[in-house]
């Protein structure tokens, strides 16, 4: 049970380059979550995506696109990566809220980060 | 427009009881008090929720206050491992959206 995994670890983009992260997870979550968090700060919201198909915007969407073609997958694309976007991404996902008898609410298992640095 | 306040900092001697406070006046009767660390570099880790009672697990115990606008976290025998950053985070059960504001660097001390 690998969690939530990340790919890739580390990249160096130029300004202008695209790139797509890859966020998977085996846990049959239906949530996903794309965050950023720049040095010496909180975690802030991307994209999430409440299941297979769907996507929304969080709190700092520009500059990104997302897809979630499968329930395990969730993708983060910068189309033309910019000095701004430097930063490391995180992507979380957690399972539906249930009812009173369930689970812990809105517990978010978050994968290892991608260090992103645009030149 | 912060929805919780904590201290930015906290030293904890190793095996003491660390206590970290949040402040949450504006908290809303439908939104849970949750908390998170992260210890360097890594992602984000989920210790414990709470609505109003008080709640243990075992990482951590959480105490709200009767009126709910405030919160202690309580690690009970700090290690060193515990050294991290600890976010205190209010939300509806139902929200997609956690909001993670500067959070409090914890630093256990041998």
């Amino acid at each position: 049970n690998a969690g939530v995994t990340q790919t890739p670890k580390f990249r160096v983009l130029k300004t202008g380059q695209s790139m797509t992260l890859l966020c998977a997870q085996d846990m049959n979550h239906e949530y996903m979550y794309w965050y950023r968090q720049d040095p010496g700060m909180g975690l802030r919201l991307i994209h999430y995506s409440v299941g297979e198909g769907t996507t929304a915007k969080g709190e700092v969407p520009d500059g990104y696109n997302v897809s979630r073609l499968k329930k395990q997958n969730f993708l983060l694309g910068l189309e033309s990566a910019a000095p701004s976007q430097t930063s490391v991404y995180f992507c979380a996902s957690s399972s539906a809220p249930r009812g009173v008898a369930g689970g812990p609410y809105n517990e978010q298992f978050f994968g290892p980060g991608t260090r992103l640095t645009v030149l | 427009d912060a929805k919780t306040t904590q201290p930015p900092s906290m030293d904890c001697a190793e095996g003491r009881a660390a206590n970290l406070p949040c402040n949450h006046s504006t908290i809303s009767g439908n939104e849970y008090v949750y908390w998170y660390r992260q210890i360097h570099s890594q992602g984000p880790q989920y210790i414990i929720h709470g609505l109003k009672n008080n709640e243990t697990n075992e990482m951590a115990s959480l105490i709200i206050t009767e009126d709910r606008k405030s919160s202690t976290l309580i690690l009970p025998h700090a290690t060193l491992r515990d050294t991290a950053v600890y976010y205190c985070i209010v939300s509806t059960r139902s929200a997609r959206q956690l909001t993670f504001g500067s959070g409090t660097q914890l630093t256990v001390l041998p």
